[in-house]
């Protein structure tokens, strides 16, 4: 079974904060990957990043940075000096061997200036 | 830029109704999705298609059907809408032939059956 946690519903911070999302999935195969996108409100997903099972460098875009730790299941997601711009919903999803993108459930990022 | 359409942005329909939900995808993608957001539920899959003519049953197909006679388009309908259908849908396309790359959403179509 596949599945993906984001335990975090809603999250406010001040702006310039760092704020970190977490993730957490469930999966049999061996063979995965993970995604994180973004919803702003209005309404399209937006993909930020995809990294595979055998991959766990982490990442930095910009003010983005994703830590991948395959012996604790998760792929967090953080973003450093948060701007305004940046609240939206942030939902993070995998695949394995079957066809369906699993979702979680999402975190609201509210980023108050 | 891959480019996922949707034909509608907001719907409002009355219960039994058929509706259709349309979605078109420019990249010649093989793969086709529909979710249904819903707060509190992230995203659930409805159904997928591979394929022209080829579809696979998601999480929450009840009450859904789909079509896809041509690559680029991929239709759900609602056989009799009911008020519980009442939800924001969202089409995905991406492509596998380099690995489980990223799916591309179109901008959403929030139906309201009243």
């Amino acid at each position: 079974a596949q599945k993906v946690t984001q335990a975090q519903t809603e999250i406010s911070v001040v702006e310039k904060e760092d704020v970190t999302l977490d993730c957490v999935y469930e999966t049999r195969d061996t063979t995965y990957y993970l995604f994180w996108y973004k919803q702003p409100p209005s309404g399209e997903l937006v993909f930020l990043i995809r990294r595979n099972s055998f991959d766990e460098q982490n990442e930095i875009s910009g003010r983005y940075s994703w830590n991948f730790q395959k012996s604790t299941s998760s792929f967090n997601f953080t973003i450093t000096a948060s701007q305004v711009v940046d609240s939206a919903v942030y939902f993070c999803a995998l695949i394995g061997g079957a066809n369906n993108l699993f979702f979680g459930t999402g975190t609201r990022l509210t980023v108050i200036p | 830029d891959v480019k996922v359409t949707q034909s509608s942005r907001y719907l409002v329909k009355r219960t039994g109704e058929k509706v259709f939900l349309e979605c078109v995808q420019d990249m010649d993608h093989e793969n086709m999705f529909w979710y249904r957001q819903d707060p509190g539920l992230g995203l659930r899959l409805i159904y997928f298609s591979y394929d022209v003519k080829m579809k696979e049953k998601g999480d929450i197909p009840e009450g859904y059907s789909v079509s896809r006679e041509k690559k680029e388009r991929f239709s759900l309908i609602l056989e009799s809408a009911s008020t519980n259908q009442t939800s924001m849908y969202l089409c995905a396309s991406s492509s596998w032939t380099a690995g489980r790359t990223e799916a591309f959403f179109g901008q959403g179509t929030r139906l309201t059956v009243v």
